[in-house]
């Protein structure tokens, strides 16, 4: 089944506590990205990747690191998370070959910082 | 800056009508848009795109509608059903921002029955 996996699906954590939330997807997209969705803001981009070592800032990149070691995986990493961190956050991938963007989003990960 | 927007955040509609979903994007520059549907506890789930050469794309009950000279992009669902009830986000993608993607706020569809 093609999917995209998030993990953990559900975190609390500390303020400065590193974390990284493990994002892969089996449909051999060239395509990863991050958002983060918040109440009444939609989803906003964190940090995207077009290809293998390929990364770049979204709209909201500050306080997140990502990396591209692996075509299937895009881990999320925050450094030392803060309160404002606090967010749902959604992994997606798509190809970029077609006619289509379409992303395909994995169930989210619900972080809470304290 | 750029931004994708929505004019109603809630729309409730009866079981069986038509529901319009509308969407104003300010980004001239923007070449391909999409509307996804997110229902409680999910991620966005695709619903249909437009090309910016197209004004209108038609998929199974749903019809999108682009307007360039308003920058106004609308999704039209037909006989709306109770599966419906979501949250609908339109986004955009520039093709001067790289592959960035914005998305606006969203609308949640209410459908009463």
């Amino acid at each position: 089944e093609a999917q995209v996996t998030q993990n953990p699906r559900y975190l609390i954590t500390v303020t400065g506590k590193k974390l990284t939330v493990t994002c892969s997807q089996n449909m051999n997209h060239e395509y990863m990205s991050w958002y983060r969705q918040d109440p009444g803001l939609g989803l906003r981009q964190i940090y995207y990747s077009m290809n293998v070592e390929v990364t770049d800032k979204g709209d909201v990149p500050e306080g997140y690191k990502v990396s591209r070691k692996e075509k299937r995986n895009f881990p999320l990493i925050l450094e030392s998370p803060s309160p404002n961190q606090t967010s749902l956050y959604f992994c997606a991938s798509s190809s970029t070959g077609g006619l289509s963007y379409e992303q395909y989003f994995g169930p989210g990960t619900r972080l809470t910082v304290t | 800056g750029e931004s994708v927007g929505l004019h109603l955040p809630t729309l409730s509609v009866q079981e069986g009508d038509n529901s319009i979903i509308n969407c104003a994007y300010s980004n001239s520059a923007s070449d391909y848009f999409i509307w996804y549907k997110q229902e409680s506890g999910k991620g966005p789930q695709f619903i249909i795109d437009i090309r910016s050469n197209m004004d209108k794309r038609q998929g199974q009950r749903v019809t999108v509608l682009l307007n360039k000279t308003v920058k106004h992009l609308s999704l039209q669902i037909a006989a709306t059903q109770p599966g419906d009830s979501a949250v609908y986000f339109c986004a955009e993608k520039s093709n001067t921002g790289g592959f960035k993607t914005i998305f606006g706020a969203g609308t949640r569809l209410f459908v009463k029955a």
